[in-house]
């Protein structure tokens, strides 16, 4: 059972555009919520994280928003720019225990210029 | 951010032989590792959570007999894929907790066995 859903599979935005990214969990108990960037051939970077108690964060050009009562979050990357060029992987985790990452499947993103 | 390594960054074995690959966080101990595996174009699935000095907790379908783990110190987690067959090529991601929350990933390790 895949808890958290990740959309869409592949993205193709121009230079400059706005990139968005979604993503629906199902476990109420996640509480933590990471976005990661990955580069082929390279481990993931943690991007920007969220808490549910907050329903916006924002970090230079990527925003995170998060909507507790649909259990959904999405990422923001405004003018997007060639370089952001990567796959996304949203993640929730539960503060209690190990906090065990739950993977989305991945969002593959290509900046034209 | 925090800085987690692994070593080696690739490595070329032959089918039957043991492979150890190293996870380090370098300015933070990390009382808790993760190593995931990770297939081309796909998402990063668990393997199992390594402790600092107890025992592994596998995922379930992950054979704890092949993929031995060992947290020996706060700093450094080994994953040893022992007997390694072609079906065991992958790309091997390890990641360390700097806070209750904070995962940080290592750069990774491509296994391909031949």
């Amino acid at each position: 059972q895949q808890q958290v859903k990740q959309s869409p599979q592949s993205l193709i935005v121009q230079k400059g555009g706005i990139s968005i990214i979604n993503c629906a969990y199902e476990n109420t108990a996640f509480d933590y919520f990471p976005w990661y960037q990955q580069f082929p051939g390279k481990g993931p970077a943690l991007l920007i994280a969220i808490r549910p108690d907050v329903s916006e964060k924002k970090e230079g050009r990527f925003t995170i928003s998060f909507n507790k009562s649909a259990k959904q979050f999405s990422l923001h990357i405004m003018d997007s720019q060639p370089g952001d060029s990567a796959t996304y992987f949203c993640a929730a985790s539960s503060m209690t225990g190990y906090s065990t990452l739950t993977f989305g499947k991945g969002t593959m993103l290509l900046v034209s210029p | 951010g925090a800085v987690v390594s692994q070593h080696p960054s690739w490595v070329i074995c032959k089918s039957g032989t043991s492979v150890k690959i190293e996870c380090r966080s370098l300015d933070f101990q990390a009382t808790t590792m993760f190593w995931y595996r990770q297939f081309p174009k796909q998402s990063l699935m668990l393997m199992a959570t390594s402790n600092e000095g107890s025992k592994a907790t596998y995922e379930q379908g992950v054979e704890k007999d092949k993929f031995l783990i060992n947290h020996a110190s706060l700093t450094l987690s080994t994953l040893t894929v022992t007997s390694a067959h072609p079906e065991d090529s992958s790309f091997y991601i390890c990641s360390a907790n700097r806070d209750q929350e904070t995962q940080y990933f290592g750069p990774g390790t491509r296994l391909l066995v031949l």
